[in-house]
């Protein structure tokens, strides 16, 4: 166990639908980060808080969302879902933005029908 | 923006082989390049390379960092079944609003036959 909780594991839903995905970072890390991992994109930045603050953004769409939370959970929101959308999305943390000592979830599969 | 190149994208091998990983790398404001093991789920972190020529080494794996060529390469020796995985070399951003996020690599898919 990483520390980092992700929820949930598996998630199958249909296009145009609209799931929050959940994190939980480890104890005293204040950084999350969210990547998306499709196969033929490989391991893609999405957006990154620090202590309930938007720090960076990467290639996220319009349609996906995130914010933290005051207790440091994180949620990201993925509405009008298209078929595109199905990936492995994988939730670190880390204890500043320096980028070492990442610790990664062990991420949610999600599958649009 | 930041560019992690690897090669092979695959390779299968026999238990027993060595095999090497490359990783080049394209960025700004460098400060390390790390390794990770990518079985089924998360990513495991391996190694983190800060100096060129300097080898790091954890059992059978070891790895090294060519910071004037921009590159680095990951051996494992004696390679066994277990050793199958997705090994994946990434950078940190260094600068800017985007400190911390970590640019990745595509991947080597190594499969160890028995």
């Amino acid at each position: 166990d990483s520390g980092v909780t992700q929820t949930p594991k598996h998630l199958i839903t249909a296009t145009g639908q609209r799931v929050t995905l959940r994190c939980s970072p480890r104890s005293g890390d204040l950084s999350v980060y969210w990547y998306q991992q499709s196969l033929d994109q490989g391991l893609q930045f999405l957006i990154q808080y620090y202590n309930g603050e938007e720090r960076a953004k990467g290639n996220i769409l319009e349609r996906f969302s995130a914010q933290q939370f005051p207790d440091l959970h994180s949620e990201l929101n993925l509405s009008s879902l298209e078929l595109g959308d199905s990936a492995l999305y994988f939730c670190a943390s880390s204890v500043d933005t320096s980028g070492y000592g990442y610790t990664f979830g062990s991420g949610t599969r999600l599958t649009v029908v | 923006e930041d560019k992690v190149v690897q090669s092979p994208l695959s390779l299968v091998v026999h238990e027993g082989d060595t095999v090497t990983l490359n990783c080049s790398y394209e960025v700004t404001n460098f400060r390390s390049l790390l390794w990770y093991k990518q079985e089924k789920k998360a990513p495991t972190f391996l190694f983190m390379l800060t100096s060129s020529g300097i080898e790091k080494k954890s059992g059978r794996l070891s790895s090294i960092l060519d910071k004037k060529e921009l590159f680095s390469i990951l051996n494992i020796t004696a390679t066994q079944t277990g050793d199958s995985a997705v090994y994946l070399c990434a950078v940190p951003n260094a600068g800017g609003t985007s400190y911390g996020k970590l640019t990745f690599g595509q991947g080597t898919i190594l499969t160890v036959h028995p």
